[in-house]
Formats: C-alpha cells, sequence, structure tokens
C-alpha cells in the first residue's frame, strides 16, 4: 500500500528559481493538505483541499500554488524561490469526515534555496 | 499566534521511565485533540487522540489525560523505551462528524523525545 507518495525527496534551487513538489495518494481521500515544516516550529499548513477542483488557503499560503484536477494529486508549486522556503513540506490526506478525521502523510520533500 | 502551545521543546528520559508533554489552548471551539508522533525522516503518523468529553484515554503505554476547565492536555507514555524516541506533536480542531467538513488541524511545535537505554 502506497497511501502517500510524494516527490522529490530532496531538492536544491537557486534563489528565483521555480519547481512544483509532486503529491499523489491512492487511498481514494477527498482532503489534501499541505504542510511545511521548520524545526521548532510545528507544521504549518500552507493549502488544502476538499475534492478536485476546489482548493483554499491555509496559515502560510504566500509564495505558493496549488491546483487539484484530480482526487489523487495535488502538486504544489513555488513559482519565485526565497531562502525563506527552505523547509521540509508535507503532503497528506484524509477522509475529511468519520469519527478520527486522521490525517496520512507522506514521508517528506526537503527544499534548500540557496 | 500559536493556537496550541506545547512543552517541553525536548526531554530526555532514561528507560523504563514516565515521559509527560505538556500542551495548553484558549479556543473553546476546539474540540479534537489527537497526538501524533514523528520518526527521522518520516512523516507524522496518529498516535492516540482524546474528545473532551472524557477526562482520559489510554492506549497500551500511552495516555492522554485531559483538563477541560484548565484547557490543557498532556501525552504520558508508560515505561518509555528507546523505540519511543522521536517527536510529538499534540493538535487541536473542531472534530469532523459524519457529513461535516473536517476542521482544520494546528499542530503545537513539538517536542523531541529521547530515551536513553
Amino acid at each position: 500500500n502506497a497511501g502517500v507518495t510524494q516527490t522529490p525527496k530532496f531538492r536544491i534551487l537557486k534563489i528565483g528559481q521555480s519547481m512544483t513538489l509532486q503529491c499523489t495518494q491512492d487511498m481514494n481521500h477527498n482532503y489534501m493538505y499541505w504542510y511545511r515544516q521548520d524545526p521548532g516550529m510545528g507544521l504549518k499548513l500552507i493549502y488544502y483541499s476538499v475534492g478536485a477542483g476546489i482548493t483554499d488557503k491555509g496559515e502560510v499560503p504566500n509564495g505558493y500554488n496549488v491546483s487539484r484536477s484530480t482526487t489523487e494529486d495535488f502538486p504544489l508549486r513555488l513559482e519565485l524561490a526565497a531562502p525563506s522556503q527552505t523547509s521540509v513540506y508535507f503532503c497528506a490526506s484524509s477522509t475529511g469526515t468519520g469519527e478520527t478525521g486522521e490525517l496520512f502523510f507522506g514521508e517528506g520533500s526537503r527544499l534548500t534555496v540557496l | 499566534q500559536q493556537q496550541v502551545k506545547q512543552s517541553p521543546q525536548s526531554l530526555i528520559v532514561q528507560k523504563g521511565g514516565i515521559s509527560i508533554i505538556n500542551c495548553a489552548y484558549e479556543n473553546t471551539a476546539f474540540d479534537y485533540f489527537p497526538w501524533y508522533q514523528q520518526f527521522p525522516g518520516k512523516g507524522p503518523a496518529l498516535l492516540i487522540a482524546i474528545r473532551p468529553d472524557v477526562s482520559e484515554k489510554k492506549e497500551g503505554r500511552f495516555t492522554i489525560s485531559f483538563n477541560k476547565s484548565a484547557k490543557q492536555f498532556s501525552l504520558h507514555i508508560m515505561d518509555s523505551q528507546p523505540g519511543d524516541s522521536a517527536t510529538y506533536f499534540c493538535a487541536a480542531s473542531i472534530r469532523p462528524g459524519r457529513g461535516s467538513t473536517l476542521g482544520r488541524l494546528y499542530f503545537g511545535r513539538g517536542t523531541q523525545l529521547t530515551v536513553w537505554p
């Protein structure tokens, strides 16, 4: 069972470059999320989606864009990379309903902007 | 503004000891309090969760204690083992229910637990 798959696992960008972090899930979950994790700061929500074609901003959306054309995929786009975007990015999914609302996370993508 | 405050930032415990991590919140609308466990190089995974209508929930060696009046909750790890060494995050949200949308999860800043053998 693959669960939530993120690519790439590591990436180094130069300031001003653009890139897309890929996320796909095979659990048929409607809800998908992008978080960033910085040391000692916990997990901050960047964007989330409640279903194909629907996205919304989280706590720290500036500098990022997302799209959700299918249930399975939720890519995160960085248009003009800045050093402040150096972080570990986690994609997650959930059913969005039910008793637990458990989030299933991918293994993360470590991004360094130099 | 940090919606959920977590302490300590790091914790060192001897094997067999009790690990205690504390969290506090202000928003009284929160009614779902999960704990996530994260091993190095991995994503967080749900460990245990509680709703505010109970004061304690136990699953194996892991127990959540909840104090609604104080707006505090804590994770207790009994008989701590080296394999428990990980980062633990508390979180809070409005609990999803059947047919309702999932509330956003607000995470604490995390506690790095090290259990010495």
